[in-house]
């Protein structure tokens, strides 16, 4: 089946820090991937939409100042979590799809702002 | 933002016993799924219902859907220790969008 990649799968990093995730669709091509955030002992929630080749689109709520999304080719995008805060420690989770309505999971990042 | 509620919150069973989880959803939908989650790590597929599905199976699984009471429940036959995780159910909003709007979750823990 269809892989999503992630990664790092943890970081740790010093307040007012900047922090790059990278997800990657390994064996198919994303126009689309999508990112959530998760904190503890709660479900995710959608940050934005990541559109290959044009802006991003944010959830109401969502500083895109912040959470810089990138999504330069069919298969990577990123997101950088810009100035980090210990309140931005989070798991964050990408996801792609194949095709609808299949949409695959990244092993998500845990993000320790210290 | 949240779709619905899930409940319970929290599940805990012995091993061979059924669980049975619950979901609700507020807008209209393409389809619904099911994803399990162990600690800490990304969520696993378990299966998709359609909208004008009322019912399907897969392995253990049975997972039904009421779109006139906007709900669906998941359930696991014969469960073991291994299905200990969270499972969240998920929606689709009635455009193609491929956006997850997802439950609170029920945490399940069975032992062994």
């Amino acid at each position: 089946g269809a892989v999503v990649s992630q990664h790092p799968s943890w970081v740790i990093c010093k307040s007012g820090t900047s922090v790059k995730i990278e997800c990657r669709s390994l064996d198919f091509q994303a126009t689309t991937m999508f990112w959530y955030r998760q904190f503890p002992k709660q479900s995710l929630m959608l940050m934005a939409t990541s559109n290959e080749g044009s802006k991003a689109t944010y959830e109401q709520g969502v500083e895109k100042d912040k959470f810089l999304i990138n999504h330069a080719s069919l298969t990577l995008s990123t997101l950088t979590v810009t100035s980090a805060h210990p309140e931005d420690s989070s798991f964050y989770i990408c996801s792609a799809r194949d095709r609808p309505p299949g949409a695959f999971f990244g092993q998500g990042t845990r993000l320790t702002v210290v | 933002s949240q779709q619905g509620e899930e409940d319970p919150q929290a599940l805990s069973i012995q091993e061979g016993e059924n669980a049975t989880m619950n979901c609700s959803y507020k807008t209209s939908i393409n389809n619904l799924q099911w994803y399990r989650q162990n600690s800490g790590r990304g969520l696993v597929h378990l299966i998709l219902i359609r909208s004008n599905e009322r019912e399907k199976h897969s392995g253990r699984l049975r997972v039904t859907l009421d779109t006139s009471k906007k709900s669906s429940s998941l359930l696991i036959t014969a469960s073991r220790a291994a299905d200990t995780a969270s499972y969240f159910c998920a929606t689709t909003g009635s455009g193609n969008t491929g956006k997850l709007i997802f439950g609170q979750g029920t945490t399940l823990q069975v032992k062994p």
